[in-house]
């Protein structure tokens, strides 16, 4: 049980390349998302998904995409990459029982620098 | 609307002390709340989590949090540090329903001195 897994674990990109991070989890869990992690600003959400198919937009969502085609494994896209974006990304996964409080698992993270 | 808010960015205590990490939150809901703690360079793990069944709470590696809803806090403690606790500790509010996105705090760096 390799819980969540983010590949890559460290990236650099030149400003307007484009890039996929990828983010894996083996619990069948039905929620994921994205945080980016900035000094002194704790994580903030981009996006997140409640479920294969479906996603939506959190606290950050601009210049970035996501996917989740597969109910294990939830993509995001940077289409052109700005330094603003250089950061160290968290994916998370959950499950939600009804009557009880969630727990997010979280990946170790994707250290990107854009240029 | 929630927010929080982690009263010091960094805390420095001897090993063997009492370890206090403040966290004040804002939320118009009846909130969740956690602690998760980062080590250098690697995910976040969850210490402990409130979620209204206890006011006081047992997380992992003897830290505990205490609920207190009158003064809107959620302070993580511990009896006697340890080198190993040397770590990032972020404070998180969730909602107890509905959408349960996180709002995290902007973390406490802990350093133990020997």
């Amino acid at each position: 049980n390799a819980g969540v897994t983010q590949t890559p674990k460290f990236r650099v990109l030149k400003t307007g390349q484009s890039m996929t991070l990828l983010c894996a989890q083996d619990m069948n869990h039905e929620y994921m998302y994205w945080y980016r992690q900035d000094p002194g600003m704790g994580l903030r959400l981009i996006h997140y998904s409640v479920g294969e198919g479906t996603t939506a937009k959190g606290e950050v969502p601009d210049g970035y995409n996501v996917s989740r085609l597969k109910k294990q494994n939830f993509l995001l896209g940077l289409e052109s990459a700005a330094p603003s974006q250089t950061s160290v990304y968290f994916c998370a996964s959950s499950y939600l029982l009804a009557g009880s409080q969630e727990t997010q698992y979280f990946g170790p993270g994707t250290r990107l620098l854009v240029l | 609307a929630q927010s929080v808010t982690q009263l010091d960015s960094h805390v420095s205590v001897s090993e063997g002390t009492p370890v206090l990490l403040r966290c004040n939150y804002s939320s118009s809901y009846s909130p969740s709340l956690f602690w998760y703690v980062q080590h250098p360079n690697k995910g976040l793990q969850l210490l402990l989590k409130y979620t209204s069944a206890a006011t006081l709470v047992k997380g992992i590696n003897g830290f505990e949090a205490e609920f207190k809803k009158s003064e809107t806090s959620f302070h993580l403690t511990k009896p006697s540090a340890h080198m190993s606790d040397a770590a990032e500790y972020f404070c998180v509010v969730s909602r107890s329903t509905g959408r349960r996105a996180l709002t995290f705090g902007s973390g406490t760096r802990l350093q133990v001195q020997p």
